[in-house]
Order: structure tokens, then C-alpha cells, then sequence
């Protein structure tokens, strides 16, 4: 099993829809959780954390479940230039040590 | 600050030669992450380093691959002899805390 999975899509949304991403991971005792965003033939950039409570960053939404081992991404209202590759990412060393792991991604293209 | 710099950014060469990549991480940043991405396997981990002490080359292919960061402003991977199959996107990274900055990639072909 991989350590983090996520469907590959792609997803095709028209501009304006709600669109959400869902991650699995497989080590309980990973402590901090991302999501990157890559552009075509770009490097990975962080498009946020995932914090225990959930949080919020405009039009974007991240939550995690810890008992479920599950992270979620929500993208409302999306538009044109959401479209992108968007990766889960888990830091799975206790006590953190920056070591991350990145799911394959899911692929969003927002069309008009 | 320039952030993660990269070079050369393209790379084709034949199979057999020598290929040698190069990072400059930004400035503060005490670790270095070295990534391979594909269509098939995506983005790999491939070694890192912290304070230039290099602590994880587990995703390290094969003996082909070796990887130095002589001072904390440049890392070196190395694959000698390269084959076809490490072409590829080659990602350098570093962080401080806990976001992970990367560079704009190599991207090498090996005919």
C-alpha cells in the first residue's frame, strides 16, 4: 500500500463549481499534513497546511481526520487558474524532521 | 532572495555518459531534499540533508546515484554511468522549519 493515496483524476469542473480532493495515508504516526499545489511542467509549491481543527485560506478549505488517517481539500468557486495538479503531502517522522511525502496527486481542470 | 537555484535546467545526453546536477539552496535553510518525479512513480525522495550531513539516501536507485553537499550553499547528484530509465524531472528543495521550498526542476533525457 503507498504510504499517502489520492484518486489521479482528472477532475473536469466548470468555473464556478465546488470541487473536493480526498487523501489517504497509511502511517498513524505522521504529525503534519500539506497540500502542494504543481502547475504544468512547474516545481511543487505549498498551497497550505492541514491543521487538526480544519482550516480555511479563502476559497479553500483543508481538513483532516486523524482516526480516519483521511485529509480533504475543498476548492469553491473555482476558477480558471485553479487548474493544476494538487498533491497530498504527510511529514511521517515523529517529532517532524522535514521528511515529506508526496502523494501522486489529483489533476483539476477548470473549464468554462 | 533568488530562492532555490537549479542548473542546468535541461539535460540530454546518452546513455553511459555522466550526469552531474546542481543546487544552491536558499540562504538559512538547513535542509536539502533531492526528488525524482515521473508520470509512473511521481515525486520520489530521493536523499536529503541536514546542516550538509547527509541523514536518509534510502530512495537512492541504485549505486549509480550519489549525492554531496561540500558547504550549505551547494549540492551536488551525480549518476555515473546514466541509462535510459533515470530520465526525468530532478527536483532540489530545502526548508528550515517545516515548508519545503523547491527549485524549478532538471529536466534530463537520456537517449
Amino acid at each position: 500500500r503507498k504510504e499517502v493515496e489520492q484518486d489521479p483524476g482528472p477532475f473536469n469542473v466548470p468555473e464556478g463549481a465546488t470541487v473536493a480532493f480526498n487523501c489517504t495515508y497509511s502511517n498513524s504516526a505522521s504529525q503534519s499534513f500539506f497540500w502542494y499545489r504543481q502547475d504544468c511542467r512547474k516545481e511543487p509549491k505549498l498551497l497550505m497546511s492541514v491543521y487538526s481543527s480544519g482550516n480555511e485560506d479563502g476559497r479553500f478549505t483543508a481538513q483532516l481526520n486523524r482516526a480516519s488517517q483521511y485529509i480533504s481539500l475543498l476548492i469553491r468557486d473555482s476558477k480558471l487558474s485553479d487548474s493544476a495538479t494538487y498533491l497530498c503531502v504527510v511529514n511521517s517522522l515523529p517529532g517532524g524532521g522535514n521528511k515529506l511525502t508526496f502523494g501522486t496527486g489529483t489533476q483539476l481542470k477548470v473549464e468554462l | 532572495d533568488a530562492g532555490v537555484i537549479q542548473s542546468p535546467r535541461h539535460e540530454v545526453t546518452e546513455m553511459g555518459q555522466e550526469v552531474t546536477l546542481r543546487c544552491k539552496p536558499i540562504s538559512g535553510h538547513d535542509y536539502l531534499f533531492w526528488y525524482r518525479q515521473t508520470m509512473m512513480r511521481g515525486l520520489e525522495l530521493l536523499i536529503y540533508f541536514n546542516n550538509n550531513v547527509p541523514i536518509d539516501d534510502s530512495g537512492m536507485p541504485e549505486d549509480r546515484f550519489s549525492a554531496k553537499m561540500p558547504n550549505a550553499s551547494f549540492s551536488t547528484l551525480k549518476i555515473q554511468p546514466s541509462e535510459p530509465r533515470d530520465s526525468a524531472v530532478y527536483f532540489c528543495a530545502s526548508s528550515h522549519i517545516n515548508e519545503q521550498f523547491f527549485g524549478p526542476g532538471t529536466r534530463l533525457t537520456v537517449l
